[in-house]
């Protein structure tokens, strides 16, 4: 596609419950990364995706967090479990090479705004 | 730890006055700095990159410089305009390959 997709843009859910968002990045790009933005506050790192491998999932707060790529295309962050302190919004971006080699930059999604009640 | 840090205070200035952000640096020696710019509900979006060996990077109205000895990169806005009120994100590479981003600095441009 022309940008970067995410889906939902808006989701909210109980306390409790799992969620998927989804993030479809620009077309033929290699590199994807997951970052969560809580209100007023800068980007968080959560995991990055080189084709289909993670090399840095360190970001991820707690093993109720995961994030599968497939095909080297879609990627899908999974919460299980929502806690209120996950609220926040969930942003995809997408880079045609890894950062580290070529000084690539980001080309962001509009992120998905998670709200846990 | 690798660390960036912006100062997390509203920049509020005058419609035709020069805004100047910074960001600072520390316990690493990124190869390049990034800054973005962030409207509210949307994603950032790139605004310019200066490596290492560059002092000074320039792209219409916008400058960027970076000072290794500092470990400081100045981003500013000349002759700025109502229009350029936004967030703006500083950012750079950490060691494994992600980009590492500030907390980012709110501007307002009043008329």
């Amino acid at each position: 596609g022309a940008g970067v997709s995410q889906s939902p843009s808006n989701k909210v859910t109980e306390k409790g419950k799992d969620v998927e968002l989804r993030c479809d990045p620009i077309s033929g790009h290699t590199a994807l990364y997951w970052y969560r933005q809580s209100l007023g506050q800068g980007l968080e790192f959560l995991i990055y995706f080189q084709g289909n491998s993670a090399p840095d999932k360190s970001g991820l707060p707690s093993d109720r967090f995961s994030a599968e790529r497939t095909g080297g295309s879609v990627s899908t962050l999974t919460i299980q479990r929502t806690q209120q302190e996950d609220s926040a919004v969930y942003l995809c971006a997408s880079s045609s090479d890894s950062l580290f080699a070529t000084n690539e930059k980001l080309f962001f999604g509009s992120g998905t705004q998670l709200s846990v009640l | 730890s690798q660390k960036i840090e912006q100062n997390s205070e509203a920049l509020n200035i005058q419609e035709g006055k020069t805004a100047t952000l910074t960001c600072n640096y520390t316990n690493y020696s990124p190869a390049y700095l990034q800054w973005y710019r962030q409207d509210p509900g949307r994603g950032p979006v790139f605004l310019l990159l200066i490596r290492e060996n560059e002092k000074e990077k320039r792209k219409e109205r916008l400058k960027v410089t970076f000072d290794t000895t500092l470990k400081q990169s100045l981003f500013h806005i000349t002759a700025s305009q109502p229009a350029d009120s936004a967030t703006y994100l500083c950012a750079s590479p950490g060691n494994t390959g992600k980009l590492i981003f500030g907390q980012g600095t709110t501007l307002q441009v009043k008329p």
